[in-house]
């Protein structure tokens, strides 16, 4: 069993759909990644956090520690949010920058 | 800056040649890693480097040599590829302290006939 699960592994949506991606996790954290892959291949992170909550624009990140679980969520989505979007945790048995990675959520928004 | 620079985008080798992937940043970044993608698995860390001269092992670190002699460039070493090792390979930078921001190169897609 992956230490960092994540779901729907796929999902399509119409645009301007709320959309809801999961990731829960098995181990201590000390802290969460939530970062976003192009079609064309490149990765950049979208958001870190460990607590509460974050907002970008129309993303949101949320995260219960209690419950092992993080959300990322897209506000009137657009097809230019279709993506792979990938959880990855920092595990607190690890120091510095080291990650464990979801196998990541394929995101497709239909105009 | 150019951030995290990979070359080359894309490479296609016969089993048991040997290359190099490069990977540079700009950031003076202490911790540099190599990651590899694979359909329906998640990124898998190769090998890591936590300074110049310091590297270590990732999970997948077998058939892979790294080597970090300055704080720049890290480069991937495959001694002698083999069809396993076809994948896509990214390279990511960021601070060593905890909870920083992970740069990513655009990757390099490599095909081992």
């Amino acid at each position: 069993k992956n230490e960092v699960e994540q779901s729907p592994q796929n999902l399509t949506a119409q645009e301007g759909e709320f959309i809801t991606i999961n990731c829960s996790y098995s181990v201590g954290i000390s802290a969460l990644h939530w970062l976003q892959q192009h079609p064309g291949g490149g990765i950049v992170s979208l958001f870190m956090l460990s607590s509460g909550k974050k907002k970008h624009g129309r993303l949101i990140a949320t995260i219960n520690i209690q419950e092992k679980h993080s959300s990322l969520h897209i506000t009137a989505s657009h097809p230019r949010d279709s993506a792979v979007y990938i959880c990855a945790v920092r595990l607190r048995e690890t120091s510095g920058s080291r990650l464990t990675f979801g196998e990541g959520t394929q995101l497709t928004v239909n105009p | 800056n150019a951030g995290v620079t990979q070359t080359p985008k894309f490479q296609v080798l016969k089993t048991g040649q040997s290359m190099t992937l490069q990977c540079a940043q700009d950031m003076n970044h202490e911790y540099m890693s190599w990651y590899r993608q694979d359909p329906g698995m998640g990124l898998r860390l190769i090998h890591y480097s936590v300074g110049a001269g310091i590297t270590d092992q990732g999970e997948v670190p077998n058939g892979y040599n790294v080597s970090r002699s300055t704080t720049e460039d890290f480069p991937l070493r495959l001694l002698s590829a083999a069809p396993s090792q076809t994948s896509v390979y990214f390279c990511a930078s960021s601070y060593w302290r905890e909870n920083n921001e992970q740069f990513f190169g655009p990757g390099t897609r490599l095909t081992v006939l």
